[in-house]
């Protein structure tokens, strides 16, 4: 199984801040990477994928990049609704394998 | 929009077996791949497998030996059974759509809480 590892676990933040979240895979994905953003009592959400591609309706601040083993998701300025947990996900081989979360806080 | 709706029960007892729909609304269940994840609580989320409308499937080989995906496509609707169930799979279960290119999930359901106890 590929394993996917993040980090920061958890991070805090500000509104207006930039941040950045890594996502380390095992062996290289081939750029094979979506992100998603879960709120408490929610489903996740897909903010990306491909690694870089934003999906329908998602806002510009959010972004990603990376290659090979290495990936990056990046929100040029908090909002306060970006308050959530971030999980990283590889679809290059089954089983397909989540990273174990990024959760984002308030300063 | 295209939806997706968890319904079964929410508690299984011990040894039993396990089993969810997913009904999908507002769209055709044909040309998708659809997958079932789940999530302890407070904890990660995990793979569980696929079907496509064919019905061919692909299984998470931690819970391989006790899954089964199965599809309806006359009710556009797809099942899980997890069987011989322990309180390790006490969790929220998702069902989601796969998209069209890649193994992402980009339309979830809202999820349904499964405790396992006697």
């Amino acid at each position: 199984d590929i394993q996917m590892t993040q980090s920061p676990s958890s991070l805090s933040a500000s509104v207006g801040d930039r941040v950045t979240i890594t996502c380390r895979a095992s062996q290289g994905i081939s750029n094979s990477l979506a992100w998603y953003q879960q709120k408490p009592g929610k489903a996740p959400e897909l903010l990306l994928y491909a690694a870089s591609r934003l999906q329908s309706g998602v806002p510009s601040r959010f972004s990603g990049s990376g290659s090979g083993t290495d990936y990056t998701l990046t929100i040029s300025s908090l909002q306060p609704e970006d308050f959530a947990t971030y999980y990283c996900q590889q679809y290059y081989n089954t089983p397909l394998t989540f990273g174990q979360g990024t959760k984002l806080e308030i300063k | 929009q295209v939806q997706l709706q968890e319904s079964g029960p929410g508690l299984v007892k011990p040894s039993e077996t396990l089993s969810l729909t997913c009904t999908v609304s507002g769209g055709f269940i044909s040309t998708y791949y659809w997958s079932w994840i789940r999530q302890p609580a407070g904890k990660g989320l995990e793979w569980i497998g696929r079907i496509y409308i064919s019905g061919s499937t692909n299984y998470n080989p931690s819970l391989k030996r006790r899954v089964t995906m199965s599809v309806d496509t006359s009710k556009n609707q797809f099942s899980l059974k997890l069987s011989s169930v322990t309180a390790a799979d006490t969790a929220v279960y998702f069902c989601a759509r796969v998209p069209t290119g890649g193994d992402s999930f980009d339309i979830w359901g809202q999820g349904t809480m499964v405790t396992v106890s006697s």
